[in-house]
């Protein structure tokens, strides 16, 4: 019963530098989410997607590309690392019924240097 | 754009008492509202859900109203315990940024003093 898998859970990056973050869900959401959260603050939503092939900009969509090639996974890409990006990234996954509530992993902590 | 505000950062209260966390959007009411807990490390997790349509919600010790007049949700937790400190989220959804794109205000850090 695993829910939503982020992958890595910490990661150091340098300023210019790429990755992806990965995110699995095992529940057949069709929706998912990404969220950063900073020090004190609340959760910033990036990316969302409400079903395979396709996505749509939240808040904060600067600096992160997405990608959902299927119903389980939803990768965030960060393409030029800045030091604006350190945050821990969660991602979350639900029904679609509406107001269904949202299945979050244990997040991503990203520090850019 | 819709805004979600949680005026209270913290909230210190005695064990056995009450606590009562504000939400306040601005604009258009959403279609719903909902609440999260999360600990230090951890995802939120899901506590309750009330509609635009409903003025109050509950679950064991948790109480949620709605109040559109207002532009408000208050959460209450009753009978308040240690185990209950925890950050609390409030989150909208429903707004004409799509039913469901869900947004979160700031949360607000109750410590539950023993």
């Amino acid at each position: 019963n695993a829910g939503v898998t982020q992958t890595p859970k910490f990661r150091i990056l340098k300023i210019g530098q790429s990755m992806t973050l990965q995110c699995a869900q095992d529940m057949n959401h069709n929706y998912m989410y990404w969220y950063r959260q900073d020090p004190g603050m609340g959760l910033k939503l990036i990316y969302y997607s409400v079903g395979a092939g396709i996505t749509d900009k939240g808040e904060v969509p600067n600096g992160y590309n997405v990608s959902r090639s299927t119903t389980e996974d939803f990768p965030l890409r960060l393409e030029l690392a800045a030091p604006s990006q350190t945050s821990v990234y969660f991602c979350a996954s639900s029904s679609g019924q509406g107001g269904s509530p949202l299945h979050f992993g244990n997040g991503t902590r990203l520090t850019v240097t | 754009s819709q805004k979600i505000e949680q005026n209270s950062e913290a909230l210190n209260i005695q064990e056995g008492k009450t606590a009562t966390l504000t939400c306040n959007y601005t604009n258009y009411s959403p279609a719903y509202l909902q609440w999260y807990r999360q600990d230090p490390g951890r995802g939120p997790v899901f506590l309750l859900l009330i509609r635009e349509n409903e003025k109050e919600k509950r679950k064991e010790r948790l109480k949620v109203t709605f109040d559109t007049t207002l532009k408000q949700s208050l959460f209450h937790i009753t009978a308040s315990q240690p185990a209950d400190s925890a950050t609390y989220l409030c989150a909208q959804g429903g707004d004409s940024g799509g039913y469901q794109k869900v947004t979160f205000g700031t949360g607000t850090k109750l410590q539950v003093i023993p």
